[in-house]
């Protein structure tokens, strides 16, 4: 089965501070990605990797950056974390071969409170 | 503009019922449909999946779905509810600028006995 594991389940951080989320998966993929997700909002994308190195801005890239140094893990940044990224994030990897290509791999997910 | 609309953000039910959750996306993503299910605090788990040959689509715990193509649809159905489906249920598709995934806004399911 393929496992997608983020660094922390809960965390707390405060306003400016700079906020690291981690995230591994066990199965070679070669895409990952980071999303948000916000009550009535549904999930919308902040940012995608499809290689190592490789990074391309999702639906709302602003205050966040991230990091794909190795092809397992991809790290979500907040620069100077704020109220508004007050969320859940998700991280989520695919292979990129047939029709599995489609079907994405979410990690439990890292609930986000900014103070 | 490619979307995923799920018309209900909320489905209260009793527990034996049936359930019905409606989802509907516009004919410019591709016809890859899936369903997500998303317990309290957990992240997204597949539940079904439809890429290509029967319209049928049938998943885990019980739930099924059809694909209409003529009605754009992509509902699913699970004929008797128990109190562990309460949780909440994404549709999505690709159509992403990146190949991502779009979901809809997600309906909560609420069982009750």
């Amino acid at each position: 089965d393929v496992k997608v594991t983020q660094s922390s389940r809960y965390l707390v951080k405060r306003t400016g501070e700079k906020v690291f989320l981690e995230c591994v998966q066990d199965m070679d993929h070669e895409n990952m990605f980071w999303y948000r997700q916000d009550p009535g909002l549904g999930l919308r994308l902040i940012y995608f990797s499809y290689d190592v190195k490789m990074k391309e801005k999702g639906d709302i890239p602003e205050g966040y950056s991230v990091s794909r140094e190795k092809k397992e893990r991809f790290s979500l940044i907040l620069e100077s974390a704020s109220t508004n990224q007050t969320s859940m994030y998700l991280c989520a990897s695919r292979p990129v071969v047939g029709l599995a290509a489609y079907e994405q791999y979410f990690g439990p997910g890292t609930r986000l409170t900014v103070t | 503009a490619q979307s995923v609309t799920q018309l209900d953000s909320q489905v209260p039910v009793f527990e034996e019922a049936p359930v019905e959750l409606r989802c509907n996306y516009s004919s410019s993503v591709s016809v890859y449909l899936f369903w997500y299910v998303q317990y309290p605090n957990q992240g997204l788990q597949l539940l079904l999946k439809y890429l290509s040959g029967s319209t049928l689509v049938k998943g885990i715990n019980g739930f099924e779905a059809e694909f209409n193509k003529s009605q754009t649809s992509f509902h699913l159905r699970k004929p008797s509810v128990h109190i562990s489906d309460t949780a909440e249920y994404f549709c999505a598709a690709p159509g992403g600028s990146q190949g991502n995934l779009i979901f809809g806004k997600g309906t909560k399911l609420s069982v009750k006995p």
